[in-house]
């Protein structure tokens, strides 16, 4: 079966400072993919990056980057120099090949405060 | 490209009442997704199209619950006979298949606004 954990329920930070959301997955596939997606107060999801079980560099997208490491089971996400627009809820997902579904961890509440 | 449209946003209704609602996938997305949503909780699968052909079910999705795609580009997904715990946001999502789009976007599922329902 399928896990997604994301343990970190509500992180609270000021603006600037720098926040890493943790995802731990459990999979018996040996292929697969880790997604992470926003979910502003308006409620629509919104597809953030997307990353290969076979490709474990780390990415970085302007304030955004992904750690993911497969001796831990772990895809972190980390915000730098967050911002108050950051506040969402965010998810960690996993799917196996063939896309059939997506399984979602409950996801981290982030509060950024001005 | 527009994206994934659902409608409608909000329904409420009384318990025992049927409702269905309806998604419209980014153009050319063969496959089409419903997810689940209850507060504080992450989505929850509930079924998946590829073009008109519906390919797997979860558990989740009772009787009470029918999902179409009839000609392979809109979906509704009709609930019967609603009980308060129906309540949630249903989501979206689609996403183009292998060949489609360029390669970063494919197979990613791209999701609608949702639609909250409310049963009283």
């Amino acid at each position: 079966a399928q896990k997604v954990t994301q343990a970190q329920t509500e992180i609270s930070v000021v603006e600037k400072e720098d926040v890493t959301l943790d995802c731990v997955y459990e999979t018996r596939d040996t292929t697969y993919y880790l997604f992470w997606y926003k979910q502003p107060p308006s409620g629509e999801l919104v597809f953030l990056i997307r990353r290969n079980s076979f490709d474990e560099q780390n990415e970085i997208s302007g304030r955004y980057s992904w750690n993911f490491q497969k001796s831990t089971s772990s895809f972190n996400f980390t915000i730098t120099a967050s911002q108050v627009v950051d506040s969402a809820v965010y998810f960690c997902a996993l799917s196996s090949t063939g896309f059939q579904k997506l399984v979602f961890g409950t996801g981290t509440r982030l509060l950024v405060s001005p | 490209d527009t994206g994934v449209s659902q409608d409608p946003r909000h329904k409420i209704t009384k318990r025992g009442q049927n409702v269905t609602f309806r998604c419209d996938p980014i153009s050319e997305h063969n496959r089409l997704y419903w997810y689940r949503q209850t507060l504080g909780q992450g989505p929850e699968f509930l079924t998946y199209f590829q073009n008109e052909a519906q390919l797997e079910k979860s558990r989740l999705l009772s009787d009470r619950f029918s999902a179409e795609r009839p000609k392979g580009s809109f979906s509704t997904l009709e609930i019967q006979r609603t009980e308060q715990g129906d309540s949630a946001m249903y989501l979206c999502a689609s996403s183009p298949i292998r060949g489609q789009g360029d390669l970063k976007s494919t197979d990613t599922q791209y999701f609608g606004p949702g639609t909250r329902l409310t049963v009283l």
